[in-house]
């Protein structure tokens, strides 16, 4: 059974910094790409990043670029996002997904359950 | 970046009723398109894929359809279990955008 579990959210003070982490089980987690997408309380789903499954390909959302920063540690079926310069609107529930088998780096077929961030003094 | 807007933004529709929600993309992008559902508190579940694919493990009363800029996901049949917030989104070029949603009702 696929499992994504996310963790490293909290509060935090706008300008300071944050890192999730997101641990995967019931795959194997270095064949396959992994994102980030996130919600702010009661609004839609914003992509934040994609990593391709080797790590040499990152994409971001231009409202995280330079801010943010995704990686993974295969050996330890781990997917991270560093959240650096943090503002009030990246205040959101943060969710780790998992690409499909198509291939498609967008396509996600599985996600977690979610890790709050709260920026705000 | 390509827009996605859904329509209608919300519907209430009894338990049987045949139920489409509408999906259009700002430019074309062939079948790169998925729908997922959402309950308040939980985290989207992925219903639809390649436009039209459905992933496994959801009932087949879930189905997807089009290409291009217009696409549709059709509940046949809608459950009580169907409640719950739609969303698609295009992955075929970044920045990856999602629709703004439509909430399902069920009278």
């Amino acid at each position: 059974e696929v499992q994504l579990l996310e963790s490293g959210g909290g509060l935090v003070q706008p300008g300071g910094s944050l890192r999730l982490s997101c641990a995967a089980s019931g795959f194997t987690f270095s064949s396959y790409a992994m994102a980030w997408v996130r919600q702010a309380p009661g609004t839609g789903l914003e992509w934040v990043s994609t990593l391709s499954n080797s790590g040499d390909g990152t994409y971001y959302a231009d409202s995280v670029k330079g801010r943010f920063t995704i990686s993974r540690d295969n050996s330890k079926n781990t997917l991270y996002l560093q959240m650096n310069s943090l503002r009030a609107e990246d205040t959101a529930v943060y969710y780790c997904a998992k690409g499909s088998d198509s291939g498609s780096f967008g396509d996600f077929d599985y996600w977690g359950q979610g890790t709050l961030v709260t920026v705000s003094s | 970046d390509i827009q996605m807007t859904q329509s209608p933004s919300s519907l209430s529709a009894s338990v049987g009723d045949r139920v489409t929600i509408t999906c259009r993309a700002s430019q074309g992008i062939t079948s790169y398109l998925a729908w997922f559902q959402q309950k308040p508190g939980k985290a989207p579940k992925s219903l639809i894929y390649a436009a039209s694919s459905l992933q496994s493990g959801v009932p087949s009363r879930f189905s997807g359809s089009g290409s291009g800029t217009d696409f549709t996901l059709t509940i046949n049949s809608l459950q009580p279990e169907d409640s719950a917030t739609y969303y698609c989104q295009q992955y075929n070029s970044y920045p990856f955008t999602f629709g703004p949603g439509t909430k399902v009702v069920i009278k």
